[in-house]
């Protein structure tokens, strides 16, 4: 099994382009998750879905959309990027929702710089 | 909203313990450890739930109040490869929405 795996693990972007983050995973969890953790940050969520067809936002929506393609693959797109932007980005995914009792496992992250 | 994890960052010798506190001003019904090294993705250590049960790693161990809405993990005999950055997170209740703490910095020295 790969787990969560995640593409590209590096880009660079100038303001205003746009660019789609790929996250899959192959351990037929329900739940996938898109955090940004900027450098000496917490997580941040962005964008989760609980279940495969189901997409909600977390605490820092704006500027991005998400498109939970299957129940495999969970992408993160940013429309016109914004030095702001500037982050690592990490998808997770878990087995199930609502309990609890789940817990997350995070693919390798991509780092982003926005120039 | 974001739980609130105490101290924010503290160093160690070998061999030495330490106590991260995570503390929520909502209602937890469970609390996620995990830890992070420089670089990396955070990978799960423990979960603790309501009523007292927990998984994850024979070698942590940690604590849930859920009257006082804290949670603690203890480190004993710390090793170097203890070191890292340590978050609490939680599930909000009724929105499948996951939350994670303020984060503490733990460096273990030789």
């Amino acid at each position: 099994n790969a787990g969560v795996t995640q593409t590209p693990k590096f880009q660079v972007l100038k303001t205003g382009q746009s660019m789609t983050l790929q996250c899959a995973q192959d351990m037929n969890h329900n739940s996938m998750y898109w955090y940004r953790q900027d450098p000496g940050m917490g997580l941040r969520l962005i964008y989760y879905s609980a279940s495969e067809g189901t997409t909600d936002k977390g605490e820092v929506p704006n500027g991005y959309n998400v498109s939970r393609l299957n129940k495999r693959e969970f992408s993160l797109r940013l429309e016109s990027a914004a030095p702001s932007q500037t982050s690592v980005y990490f998808c997770a995914s878990k087995k199930g929702y609502g309990s609890g009792y789940y817990e997350q496992y995070f693919g390798p992250g991509t780092r982003l710089t926005v120039t | 909203q974001q739980p609130v994890q105490s101290p924010q960052a503290v160093i160690l010798r070998e061999g030495e313990d330490a106590v991260i506190n995570c503390s929520s001003s909502k209602a937890l019904y469970s609390v996620h450890w995990y830890r992070q090294k420089h670089g990396e993705a955070p990978v799960f250590l423990m979960i603790l739930l309501k009523g007292g049960e927990q998984k994850g790693h024979e070698k942590i161990s940690a604590s849930f109040n859920e009257k006082k809405q804290q949670s603690s993990l203890y480190l004993t005999a710390s090793q170097l490869s203890y070191s890292g950055t340590y978050f609490c997170g939680t599930e909000i209740p009724g929105t499948y929405k996951y939350i994670f703490g303020t984060g503490t910095r733990l460096k273990v020295l030789a």
